[in-house]
């Protein structure tokens, strides 16, 4: 099946800095999916992109479909406390678009 | 906000045991799935479900695996006869007019002893 490598695989962090990470594929994905993950709990979306190129922001987050189409960036503005968690790069290996793939994920922590 | 509910949050159960994990979707979605997490490791598509059936299954969902949806609100993932690698967390997720935007639950951990 497709592959998707994320790196880092952990990052540790000072509150108050700009964090940047990244996914890979060898196959194209028409669509990018950022999910974090909390412990003990589901991942929760937090951002889609549809088009190569997308740039596309979510408060404190910003994250690029690159052009290629086989690898996207996540980056985080001035990380708080409550950006802990691990972070899941996933795209779509159906032509419905609802099977995902999901990376290893890169863990965040950030030291107060 | 509408969310997905799992039931139960933990289960622990005995080898060879059924087991019946159960999901309320985001009520005006139209696809539903199961996922699973072995800790420490990647999350991982099961099955997908549309329109009454099945529409996607992976390689992991075998004959041990049932999904059903009993009735409006309800569904449901089984396990036959549970091996101890069945240990794992089990999302369940739905999507409702982009299918690949999926919500998941806080998810259901399986221990199989």
């Amino acid at each position: 099946g497709q592959q998707l490598n994320q790196s880092p695989q952990s990052m540790f962090i000072q509150e108050g800095e700009d964090v940047s990470m990244n996914c890979t594929s060898s196959s194209i994905f028409n669509t990018w999916l950022w999910y974090k993950q909390d412990p003990g709990e589901g991942p929760v979306l937090l951002i889609a992109l549809y088009k190569a190129g997308e740039l596309t922001s979510n408060g404190r987050l910003t994250a690029q479909f690159g052009i290629t189409r086989k690898d996207s960036f996540l980056n985080i503005s001035a990380s708080i406390p409550s950006d802990v968690g691990i972070y899941f790069c996933a795209g779509p290996y159906n032509n419905a678009g609802n099977m995902l793939t999901f990376g290893g994920g890169t863990r965040l922590m950030v030291k107060p | 906000e509408p969310e997905v509910t799992q039931t139960p949050s933990h289960q622990v159960t005995q080898m060879g045991q059924e087991v019946i994990l159960r999901c309320v979707p985001i009520s005006n979605h139209l696809y539903f799935y199961w996922y699973r997490q072995i800790l420490g490791q990647k999350v991982e598509f099961l099955v997908s479900f549309y329109n009454n059936e099945i529409s996607e299954k992976s390689e992991i969902f075998d004959d041990q695996f049932s999904v059903e949806r009993p009735d409006g609100s309800n569904f449901t993932l089984k396990i036959r006869s549970t091996k101890l690698e069945d240990s794992a967390m089990y999302f369940c997720a739905s999507s409702g007019l982009v299918p690949g935007e999926l919500f998941f639950g806080e998810g259901s951990r399986l221990t199989v002893l």
